[in-house]
């Protein structure tokens, strides 16, 4: 199947400052990419839709000024967490569609701020 | 809205018997599919088995197969001849038959923990 890589697989950031994350498609071009947020033990939660050249679309309760994405390219789709705070310590996944394929996963990329 | 319901937080299994998953849904759409993800420690989600609503065949994928009820909208995962790598969290998702800009868009239920002992 196709691939999807999430970078980093792991990151701790401190309190007040802002990381970003990349979902790149390897060997597709993603028409869309999604979003979604898992926290331990729980269901994956979806926060957004991603079309390339678009605006994202958020789920309702999501904070669109918190949670900054960007789908520049059919390949790459960041996810930007800004003034991150404990509360958004999570395990977040993003997955890529071209057209009307199945969704394929990226690995997630763990976030802990301290 | 769609609402997806497992019911069973953790199952347990011995090797080479079989474990049947439940997963209820609730949806006004007329055209949707179904999926069972898997997700190992490893956190990768990874697609199990799929079925498109219109399609009355049970799906099947090897020693995973589905029983799907259209009209009690009910679709349960049976995993025969388990083996240790089946050990994982498995998650029932829906997905709405729509746009090629929202394809791909899936809710998931709450996750079955299924733990394969020797």
């Amino acid at each position: 199947g196709a691939v999807v890589s999430q970078h980093p697989s792991w990151v701790i950031c401190k309190s007040g400052t802002s990381v970003k994350i990349e979902c790149r498609s390897l060997d597709f071009q993603a028409t869309t990419m999604f979003w979604y947020r898992q926290f331990p033990k729980q269901s994956l939660m979806l926060m957004a839709t991603s079309n390339e050249g678009s605006k994202a679309t958020y789920e309702q309760g999501v904070e669109k000024d918190k949670f900054l994405i960007n789908h520049a390219s059919l390949t790459l789709s960041t996810l930007t967490v800004t003034s991150a705070h404990p509360e958004d310590s999570s395990f977040y996944i993003c997955s890529a569609t071209q057209g009307y394929t199945e969704a394929f996963f990226g690995q997630g990329t763990r976030l802990t701020v301290v | 809205a769609q609402t997806v319901t497992q019911s069973q937080p953790e199952m347990s299994v011995q090797e080479a018997e079989t474990v049947t998953l439940s997963c209820t849904y609730d949806t006004s759409e007329s055209n949707y599919y179904l999926f069972w993800y898997k997700q190992p420690p490893s956190r990768q989600m990874i697609l199990v088995i799929r079925q498109e609503a219109y399609k009355q065949q049970n799906a099947t994928e090897n020693r995973f197969s589905v029983n799907f009820q259209k009209a009690a909208k009910s679709f349960s995962l049976k995993i025969s001849d388990s083996q240790l790598g089946d050990t994982a969290m498995y998650f029932c998702a829906f997905m709405k038959h729509g746009g090629a800009d929202s394809w791909g868009k899936l809710q998931f239920g709450a996750g079955t923990q299924v733990v394969v002992t020797p």
